[in-house]
């Protein structure tokens, strides 16, 4: 069975601060993984990594993707207040799991002022 | 504006009931997906398809069935037989149902049990 693990579950931080987020995966046949902010509704795409495209980077959020340890990490340099919300991992494996996404359990990141 | 629409945004639902919730894409996206997401949990995949009048049951398909007879719906109705249906529905599309199309997301639906 595909398992996605994240940590930590919740964060706070003050703003300016730097967070790491994690995210560990166990599947088959690995494809790519995918990073999405929850803010109240719809999750938002971040970014996708996959064997040919190990990082990625946006204005202050920058990922990796360590495939021989099987893990991600989402980084936020000089976090704001908006930055507050959900960060879900999430894995897209092929073989008979073609085209599903399995989820981790999210990081509650909280920055306050 | 393209995007996913889901309707309603707040549902309740007696004991007995069966109810239907909407999501409608005008994304041209031919993979649609329906998600199911309780406090503390991420999302757990319901029902997918990845193409029009076909679908496959994702990780907890007891209690719910779907239809995809419209590239543009994938409705969810939520039946009787699921016990414990409150929690926030999210539906998703994607350009292919491929393993490096990142999947869109609705606003969500909140079914609460009256």
């Amino acid at each position: 069975e595909d398992k996605v693990v994240q940590s930590p579950l919740s964060l706070v931080v003050h703003e300016g601060d730097t967070v790491t987020l994690n995210c560990s995966y166990e599947v088959t046949n690995f494809r790519s993984l995918l990073w999405y902010k929850q803010e109240k509704k719809a999750p938002t795409f971040l970014f996708m990594l996959t064997s040919s495209g190990i990082e990625k980077k946006s204005g202050r959020l920058s990922s990796i993707l360590d495939k021989k340890e099987l893990s991600s990490i989402l980084n936020i340099t000089a976090t704001q207040s908006g930055d507050s919300a959900i960060y879900l991992c999430a894995v897209n494996a092929g073989g008979t799991s073609y085209g599903k996404l399995t989820f981790g359990q999210g990081t509650i990141l909280t920055v306050h002022p | 504006d393209g995007g996913i629409t889901q309707s309603p945004k707040y549902l309740f639902r007696k004991e007995g009931q069966n109810v239907t919730l909407s999501c409608e894409q005008n994304l041209n996206h031919d993979a649609m997906y329906w998600y199911r997401q309780d406090p503390g949990q991420g999302l757990r995949l319901i029902y997918y398809s990845q193409i029009v009048n076909d679908f496959q049951k994702g990780d907890i398909a007891e209690g719910y069935s779907v239809s995809r007879e419209k590239k543009e719906s994938f409705p969810l109705t939520v039946t009787s037989a699921q016990k414990n249906p409150t929690a926030f529905y999210l539906c998703a599309s994607s350009r292919g149902g491929g393993s490096y199309q990142p999947q869109h997301f609705g606003d969500g639906t909140r079914l609460s049990i009256l």
